[in-house]
């Protein structure tokens, strides 16, 4: 989940476990949703998207789930390996004045051990 | 394509100077972000530009901060004067989607210490 304060919330795996990395989003008119991961020293990088009008999308490893009734957003990732360790964010995306502009999330880490 | 270059890199400044960081957003991208990254606070949208017009600097903290965008293919942050609770990691991102938003790809940032 999202954390609140100075520590971000961490999930430790073992390699070729499956992750779950959870996310509360706050605007219920979002309508479009990122998932991102961000290795140390670097920027977040885009790992999968879903939109408003579907519950599930699946890429390579990784899915996302959308419960928009509670408005919780989930990354699964299988089979997780030592280059899964990285901090992910949830992005909502709300219009503003006809633009689209993310919200992250706090984040959560996760480490890989293998 | 090179992705989305920020320089520099890392800078050391003290209270009171002025601090410049550097943007080049992918080739053909008509949005660009800027954000501040900092454990408090986590990632924080500072500004947003769509064809090279400043759409939202709501949350622009201060008059000390300013961001332009010349031309598609450069951006300034400025901080004048900076402050120690200036220090975090700035970000820059660009995209390829006329209203912004969307899939956004970000540069490696920039590390502010303000001494």
């Amino acid at each position: 989940g999202e954390s609140v304060g100075l520590h971000l919330p961490t999930l430790s795996v073992q390699e070729g476990d499956n992750s779950i990395i959870n996310c509360a989003y706050s605007n219920s008119a979002s309508d479009y949703f990122i998932w991102y991961k961000q290795e140390s020293g670097k920027g977040p990088q885009f790992i999968i998207d879903i939109r408003s009008n579907m519950d599930k999308r699946q890429g390579q490893r990784v899915t996302v789930l959308l419960n928009k009734t509670v408005k919780h957003l989930s990354l699964q990732i299988a089979a997780t390996q030592p280059g899964d360790s990285a901090v992910y964010f949830c992005a909502e995306t709300r219009s503003s004045g006809g633009s689209y502009i993310p919200t992250f999330g706090r984040g959560t880490s996760l480490i890989v051990h293998p | 394509d090179a992705g989305v270059i920020q320089s520099p890199r890392h800078e050391v400044t003290e209270m009171g100077q002025e601090v410049t960081l550097r943007c080049k957003p992918i080739s053909g991208h008509n949005s660009l972000f800027w954000y501040r990254q900092t454990m408090m606070r986590g990632l924080e949208l500072l500004i947003y530009f769509n064809n090279n017009v400043p759409i939202d600097d709501s949350g622009m903290p201060e008059d000390r901060f300013s961001a332009k965008m010349p031309n598609a293919s450069f951006s300034t942050l400025k901080i004048q004067p900076s402050e120690p609770r200036d220090s975090a990691v700035y970000f820059c991102a660009s995209s390829p989607m006329g209203r912004g938003g969307e899939k956004l790809f970000f540069g490696s940032g920039t590390q502010l210490s303000v001494l």
